[in-house]
């Protein structure tokens, strides 16, 4: 089973440039959701989805923008990158009930200059 | 509104020796407790849940939990250290109610010493 698959692996961006980061699940998770791993603060949420067509803001989510027109795709989109930005993204996706936890993908390390 | 902390951001242990790892949580309403393990460069891997059934809750790699509702606390707990178990490893909470995404800590590096 390939889980959660998130592309591509590494990226460097030049300050300015958009990007769209990949997050695709073959479970059938209705629930999906992006977060940053910075150093010292754990994961932080971004944007999530509680099915197709509906998205809503995390903690952290200036500068990103989301959709989600399918329950397997959950892209996320970098409008103008900034060197805060620099930072290791997850994708997860799980089930309607929050008792079972999330899977997470490998993650996307971007950096931004 | 939820949140967990995390004390200590590196531990550090002899191989055999006791694992402990701390986390308190904060939460308006019964919470859903995780602890994941990030290995390096890696996602994030379930290591074990609290669902409000058994309060020890047993996860993998011979690793449990605690609930304590007393003391909000639900630390991790492991026997006999391995070297395989060197990792950085996050406490999470999630509610049934409201947005019902993981909040996480800030994370605990865990050390594992020949």
């Amino acid at each position: 089973n390939a889980g959660v698959t998130q592309t591509p692996k590494f990226q460097v961006l030049k300050t300015g440039q958009s990007m769209t980061l990949q997050c695709a699940q073959d479970m059938n998770h209705e629930y999906m959701s992006w977060y940053r791993q910075d150093p010292g603060m754990g994961l932080r949420l971004i944007h999530y989805s509680v099915g197709a067509g509906i998205t809503d803001q995390g903690e952290v989510p200036n500068g990103y923008n989301v959709s989600r027109s399918t329950t397997e795709d959950f892209p996320l989109r970098l409008l103008s990158a900034a060197p805060s930005q620099t930072s290791v993204y997850f994708c997860a996706s799980s089930y309607s009930s929050p008792r079972e936890g999330a899977f997470f993908g490998q993650g996307t390390r971007l950096t931004v200059v | 509104a939820q949140s967990v902390t995390q004390l200590g951001s590196h531990v550090s242990v002899s191989e055999g020796a006791l694992v402990l790892l701390r986390c308190n949580y904060s939460s308006s309403v019964p919470p859903y407790l995780f602890w994941y393990v990030q290995y390096p460069n890696q996602g994030l891997q379930l290591l074990l849940k609290y669902t409000s059934a058994a309060t020890l809750v047993k996860g993998i790699n011979g690793f449990e939990a605690e609930f304590k509702k007393s003391e909000t606390s639900f630390h991790l707990t492991k026997p006999s250290a391995h070297m395989s178990d060197a990792a950085e490893y996050f406490c999470a909470v999630s509610a049934n109610t409201g947005r019902r995404a993981l909040t996480f800590g800030s994370g605990t590096r865990l050390q594992v010493q020949p």
